[in-house]
């Protein structure tokens, strides 16, 4: 599985639109993009996926570069319990590869 | 749709005392995962079932971390003996095969 460069942290105000940066430049054709937050003294939580095409649910919106090699998380309107660690992972679905969790981002939502 | 229960949610035991964990993963989930979450680290893959048979254990320590998942369904995860370094948080999550994997709220060991 590719590896992942994220910022260790980063602040967002709150209202607006928290942009997570996320590098995997070795990615592979058939890897997707997976982000996971964790939020403190809870196990992490499924927010988005995608391969190439750029994704959009309730929760977040994930915007992936044309070369794949970057990725970008978009929290629209960033709220206090958004503040987490939040992690960018790359890998195979439908296969038994591992999941590889980084140190993934800390996010800071302040009023 | 009920989530990934684990149990208990926290635990203190002496060093070289053993401990074991129980989780119930998603109804219909075949995969099960076994995580390890040293404090200011990202979770790090233990074990992996898929159905009741194991697919990856590479990353548990065998000499003392032993895992089983019966029937396919609920697991448990043990250590013994315990040492200091365990103290972690334990996760389990499941998925349907091996896609988005959806994660219990987790154990907190302390090991004294």
């Amino acid at each position: 599985d590719a590896k992942t460069t994220q910022p260790p942290s980063m602040d967002c105000a709150e209202g607006r639109a928290a942009n997570l940066p996320c590098n995997h430049s070795t990615i592979s054709g058939n890897e997707y993009v997976y982000w996971y937050r964790q939020i403190h003294s809870q196990g992490p939580q499924y927010i988005i996926h995608g391969l190439k095409n750029n994704e959009t649910n309730e929760m977040a919106s994930l915007i992936i570069t044309e070369d794949r090699k970057s990725s970008t998380l978009i929290l629209p309107h960033a709220t206090l319990r958004d503040t987490a660690v939040y992690y960018c992972i790359v890998r195979v679905a439908y296969n038994f590869n591992k999941f590889y969790f980084g140190s993934g981002t800390k996010l800071n939502v302040k009023p | 749709e009920a989530g990934v229960a684990q149990s208990p949610r926290y635990k203190i035991i002496e060093k070289r005392q053993s401990v074991a964990f129980w989780c119930n993963p998603i109804s219909g989930h075949a995969t099960l995962y076994w995580y390890q979450q040293i404090l200011g680290q990202g979770p790090k893959l233990l074990i992996q079932f898929q159905n009741n048979g194991v697919v990856d254990d590479s990353q548990l320590p065998k000499d003392r971390f032993s895992a089983e998942r019966l029937k396919g369904v609920d697991s448990t995860l043990k250590i013994q003996p315990a040492k200091l370094e365990d103290s972690a948080v334990y996760l389990c999550a499941s998925s349907l095969v091996s896609d988005t994997q959806y994660f219990g709220p987790g154990t907190r060991l302390t090991v004294l």
